[in-house]
């Protein structure tokens, strides 16, 4: 799977959006952009993915740079109980075993 | 929504005994399961996936034989952890797709905690 990287940590505060960043600048044109979740003391979420276009799901939205080596996972109106680590991943159309692998996340920190 | 239940939620067992993790999927079928471990601090790291009817398939340095996987139906499938020693207390977590009706993501359960004393 091709890497991808983010920051060690972020910081925002209540009701403020939050960006969190990923770079992927091997990524290939099969590969799909996945985000998950993992609040503290429980497995991942999914939160949403792409390919190419921006997307929006009731629970964030995704912009995909034109070049797609870049994403940005982002939460419109941060409340607290979005403080988790956010797990940015790749994944190929084409997986026999349809495995994530996780990188180290960006931990989010919301700010009452 | 699609649910992954793992039981127990935690356990503490001592060094030498083995211990067996549940991993169901509540209302759907999955032929195959996904099982990581995570460290505290650290990401989560798969382990092997689980194919139901047949063999597990483990990832570079998991060692088959104290992590046996069994996976008999397309609910259930299992992580004994066998003669446990304390280097093998971690977070262990099941994870799931479901097949019907088009494309999912995958559904992670709640992890169990284990302990070894």
């Amino acid at each position: 799977d091709a890497k991808t990287t983010q920051p060690n940590s972020m910081e925002s505060n209540e009701e403020e959006p939050v960006h969190l960043p990923c770079n992927h600048s091997t990524i290939s044109g099969t590969d799909y952009i996945h985000w998950y979740r993992q609040l503290p003391s429980q497995g991942p979420e999914y939160v949403i993915h792409g390919l190419t276009s921006n997307v929006n799901n009731r629970m964030a939205s995704l912009a995909i740079a034109e070049d797609r080596k870049s994403s940005t996972l982002i939460l419109h109106r941060a409340t607290l109980r979005d403080a988790a680590v956010y797990y940015c991943i790749l994944r190929g159309i084409i997986q026999g075993a349809q495995k994530l692998v996780f990188g180290q996340g960006t931990r989010l920190t919301i700010n009452p | 929504g699609a649910v992954v239940s793992q039981h127990p939620s935690w356990v503490i067992c001592k060094s030498g005994t083995s211990v067996k993790i549940e991993c169901r999927s509540l209302d759907f079928q999955a032929t195959t399961m996904f099982w990581y471990r995570q460290f505290p601090k650290q990401s989560l790291m798969l382990m092997a996936t689980s194919n139901e009817g047949s063999k597990a398939t483990y990832e570079q340095g998991v060692e088959k034989d104290k992590f046996l996987i069994n996976h008999a139906s397309l609910t259930l499938s299992t992580l004994t952890v066998t003669s446990a020693h304390p280097e093998d207390s971690s977070f262990y977590i099941c994870s799931a797709r479901d097949h019907g009706g088009g494309w999912s993501p995958l559904h992670f359960g709640n992890g169990t905690r284990l302990t070894v004393t």
